[in-house]
């Protein structure tokens, strides 16, 4: 069955950087575009960056262009995050999500806190 | 950005009714609208994408329907383990944006 695993969360201080990871398994990863979403504590769904298929485009959100970087690595079936110059408001629970025109498949995302 | 604007924001229902929640989009976004559903401290689930069509595995009490830029979320015959909080989503372009949510409470 579809699996998607984040990992790579924890507490950092302001302005530092992290890199998220997110393993999937039961599918052809190679084959699906992936997306990064994230939650901050006891707020609604903000989305974060898009990368296609074959990592050809990327897209992101405003509130992170410039300083997060989306990657893959489809012979490792593995979804990045490359999260730098953090701040107190990235702080949330970041999910990975397979998406096929629309139908999307969630991993149980991982908790980033950005804190002094 | 296109704006997602559901309501109610909160709704008290019980075990059997049918209940349902509208999402209206800034813009037309074709059918480009997915719902999706949270309970505490769990991941999100997608229900619906294409405003209409059940994903997998999902059960027929839910429905959708609209396009443009009003649509909505049905759940029949609710049950217990439909009390959560819904999302809609659309992904009509970049950036990708979620309405505010609905918490379904029981009554």
């Amino acid at each position: 069955q579809v699996q998607l695993v984040e990992s790579g969360g924890g507490v950092v201080q302001p302005g530092r950087s992290l890199r998220l990871s997110c393993a999937a398994s039961g599918f052809s990863f190679s084959g699906y575009a992936m997306q990064w979403v994230r939650q901050a504590p006891g707020k609604g769904l903000e989305w974060v960056a898009h990368i296609a298929y074959d990592g050809t485009n990327k897209y992101y959100a405003d509130s992170v262009k410039g300083r997060f970087s989306i990657s893959r690595d489809n012979s490792k079936n593995t979804l990045y995050l490359q999260m730098d110059s953090l701040r107190a408001e990235d702080t949330a629970v970041y999910y990975c999500a397979r998406d096929f025109y629309g139908e999307w498949h969630w991993g149980q995302g991982t908790l980033v806190t950005v804190s002094s | 950005d296109i704006q997602m604007t559901q309501s109610p924001s909160s709704l008290s229902a019980s075990v059997g009714d049918t209940v349902t929640i509208t999402c209206r989009a800034s813009q037309a976004i074709n059918d480009n609208l997915a719902w999706l559903q949270q309970k505490p401290g769990k991941a999100p689930r997608s229900l619906i994408s294409a405003a209409s069509k059940l994903q997998s595995g999902v059960t027929s009490r839910f429905s959708g329907s609209g396009s443009g830029t009003d649509f909505t979320l049905t759940i029949s015959s609710l049950q217990p383990e439909d009390f959560a909080t819904y999302y809609c989503q659309h992904y009509n372009r970049y950036p990708i944006t979620f309405g505010q949510g609905t918490r379904l409470e029981i009554k």
